[in-house]
């Protein structure tokens, strides 16, 4: 079945890179979300989508994080002028409702900043 | 402080023990509780929700402690395959996770 993907999987760049991560959420869930996980961490909120709308962004640590969703579909979360401390698992999760309970998860991208 | 504390653990436990994990949260507000498990560079999944009146499902028990502000999870009868990272979320107005509590079940 068709689950929550995300790609790429792994992305190594060097300091200062710009870097795109994509998620394609369940069909038809009306929730997004991304997660940013440190090693040994739980994932911590970055922004929620309901459709297109970006209704919350303040999990996003700087205004080098972007993260989009035009058509209510896919997401793109982009990190411009990657810094070390950006090192991490992205991780994209759907919800088929807007309460955003009950949330799938994709097997994240692992960022390496060098 | 933050909005969810758990212990790191980590637990190690035998076969068949009874273990149980606490969560406290600071959002007097929050209205949804979760467990999810998160398998070794995995991605974390719902293992299940907690309601107020608190729920069971096959050797897991979830409870929750509005007045203190903390949700439990019991595991009887561990098995080998429970051994796992258990994330102890909370919802207020968008998911909050807990470090996690690191859970190993050994033979």
């Amino acid at each position: 079945g068709a689950g929550v993907s995300q790609s790429p999987r792994y992305k190594v760049a060097k300091r200062g890179q710009d870097v795109a991560l994509r998620c394609d959420p369940i069909s038809g869930h009306v929730s997004l979300f991304w997660y940013q996980q440190a090693l040994g961490q739980g994932p911590e909120f970055l922004t929620y989508f309901q459709n297109e709308a970006q209704l919350d962004k303040s999990g996003l640590p700087s205004d080098r994080f972007f993260a989009e969703r035009p058509e209510g579909s896919v997401s793109t979360l982009k990190i411009q002028r990657t810094q070390q401390e950006d090192s991490a698992v992205y991780l994209c999760a759907s919800s088929l409702n807007s309460d955003g309970n009950e949330q799938f998860f994709g097997p994240g991208t692992r960022l390496t900043v060098l | 402080r933050k909005e969810v504390e758990q212990d790191p653990g980590p637990f190690n436990v035998p076969e068949g023990a009874t273990v149980a994990f606490n969560c406290t949260y600071s959002n007097s507000a929050s209205q949804s509780f979760f467990w999810y498990r998160q398998d070794c560079r995995k991605e974390p999944k719902l293992l299940m929700s907690v309601y107020s009146s608190g729920n069971e499902d096959g050797r897991f028990t979830a409870q929750l402690n509005r007045a203190s502000q903390y949700i439990s999870l019991l595991i009887r009868d561990s098995k080998l395959s429970d051994s796992a990272t258990y994330l102890c979320v909370v919802n207020p107005d968008d998911m909050r996770f807990g470090a996690g509590t690191r859970l190993t079940v050994k033979p």
